[in-house]
């Protein structure tokens, strides 16, 4: 069975400050991945994707950057964090042919910029 | 440009009672829609999905949704609601394949109550 694991649960981090928020996937090979951000109370919005190792694509930067070192690694990061990332980020999968690319999402890292 | 409108932000109904929770879209191509649910402070569980055929798609634990294009519509729906139902739903456009990513668009989220 496939798994998806965030880090950290959850952060508190001053304003200019770097951050690295991590998510890894089991039990599958080659998935594409996903990053997305939600403000509190608030919807969805896609910031990433990958297909393959070492390749990202971005859809919206909020002045984050995302890279993907390893086949089941994905990490979400910015030199210097502003009051604006505060939210909640999710990691989420899928694979191209498997049930037309239906996304599974991981359990978040809720972030609080102050 | 693509869009996805959840019209009640809000819904409160009993234990025991229907709801619908509704979904309107608007895309000019082929796409998909699903559906949602965010416990609170927890990442999104898929419900249910529609891409083709039977317009009305069954999901997990009593959930089902309808398809209508002349509509532009997706909407949600369950027979007898329980306590633990208690979420946000969102509904999601996602456009057919395009070169190996699934984009997601997501509404602004239902939160829908029950009450004992």
């Amino acid at each position: 069975a496939q798994t998806i694991h965030q880090w950290p649960v959850a952060e508190i981090k001053a304003v200019g400050s770097p951050l690295s928020l991590g998510c890894t996937i089991k039990g599958k090979s080659s998935p594409n991945l996903y990053w997305y951000w939600q403000a509190t109370g608030g919807t969805l919005q896609q910031l990433f994707y990958s297909i393959t190792v070492g390749q990202v694509e971005s859809v919206v930067q909020l002045n984050l950057s995302a890279s993907r070192p390893k086949d089941d690694q994905f990490i979400l990061s910015t030199e210097k964090l502003l009051l604006s990332h505060s939210g909640f980020y999710l990691c989420a999968w899928s694979m191209l042919g498997d049930n037309q690319d239906t996304q599974y999402f991981g359990p978040g890292t809720r972030l609080l910029v102050l | 440009t693509q869009t996805v409108s959840q019209s009640d932000a809000h819904v409160t109904v009993f234990e025991g009672d229907s709801v619908e929770l509704r979904c309107n879209y608007s895309y000019g191509g082929s796409i998909y829609l699903s559906w949602y649910i965010q416990h609170h402070g927890r990442g999104l569980q898929f419900l249910l999905k529609y891409y083709s055929g039977n317009p009305v798609v069954q999901g997990v634990n009593g959930f089902e949704a309808e398809f209508s294009k002349s509509d532009s519509s997706f909407h949600l729906r369950k027979a007898s609601v329980h306590w633990s139902d208690s979420a946000v739903y969102f509904c999601a456009v996602s456009p057919m394949n395009q070169g190996g990513s699934a984009k997601l668009i997501f509404g602004e989220g239902t939160k829908l109550t029950v009450s004992s």
